[in-house]
């Protein structure tokens, strides 16, 4: 089945303590993209990478890394989470990642930092 | 700057009844637009999406949206409204910036449906 997966699905943790969201998709898709999603703000991207090896910073960056080093992962890394990045977030792919492209995205994984 | 308004937080209608979600958007050229939908603990699920041709669009689960240029909007509609249909509706717009792909969101409308 053609998907985005993502884990953990649910993250609790503290302030300050490095954590990392998984992705992967089974597509062969070039694009990957990560978002936030808050009330009332929508998602908001965080990063995205059209290729391996070549990321760039979405629209809310701060406080987050990825990289790309295959074309299936896509991880999303919090080297010293805060409180303000309790958020539910969400990976998505897309074949080519044009402006015209769907993007298909993973179930999400809700993160409480405390 | 790219922006998309979905005008109303929440909308309840009666099972069997029509829907119109709104969705305005700011844009200088002709945008890509979406409607996404986000059912409980769920991800999100492409309904429909518009590049050019006609501007009456058809999507799953028997939505369409409409483009009108001259008022900005891509609204979403469905004759009947099934009680399944209650989840968050995302409106977006998509364009190329630079060698990237950017999705700009709505901040979405919660549809409740009563019985």
């Amino acid at each position: 089945e053609a998907q985005v997966t993502q884990n953990p699905r649910y993250l609790i943790t503290v302030t300050g303590k490095k954590l990392t969201v998984t992705c992967s998709q089974n597509m062969n898709h070039e694009y990957m993209s990560w978002y936030r999603q808050d009330p009332g703000l929508g998602l908001r991207q965080i990063y995205y990478s059209m290729n391996v090896e070549v990321t760039d910073k979405g629209d809310v960056p701060e406080g987050y890394k990825v990289s790309r080093k295959e074309k299936r992962n896509f991880p999303l890394i919090l080297e010293s989470p805060s409180p303000n990045q309790t958020s539910l977030y969400f990976c998505a792919s897309s074949p080519l990642g044009g402006g015209a492209d769907t993007q298909y995205f993973g179930p999400g994984t809700r993160l409480t930092v405390l | 700057a790219q922006s998309v308004t979905q005008p109303d937080i929440h909308i309840t209608v009666s099972e069997g009844a029509s829907l119109e979600l709104r969705c305005n958007y700011s844009y200088g050229a002709t945008p890509y637009l979406f409607w996404y939908v986000q059912s409980p603990g769920q991800g999100l699920q492409l309904l429909l999406k518009y590049f050019s041709g006609d501007t009456l669009v058809q999507g799953i689960k028997g939505f369409e949206a409409e483009f009108k240029r001259s008022q900005s909007s891509f609204n979403l509609r469905k004759p009947s409204v099934h009680w399944s249909d209650a989840a968050e509706y995302f409106c977006a717009v998509g364009r190329r910036v630079g060698y990237g792909n950017k999705l700009v969101f709505g901040a979405g409308t919660i549809l409740r449906v009563k019985s």
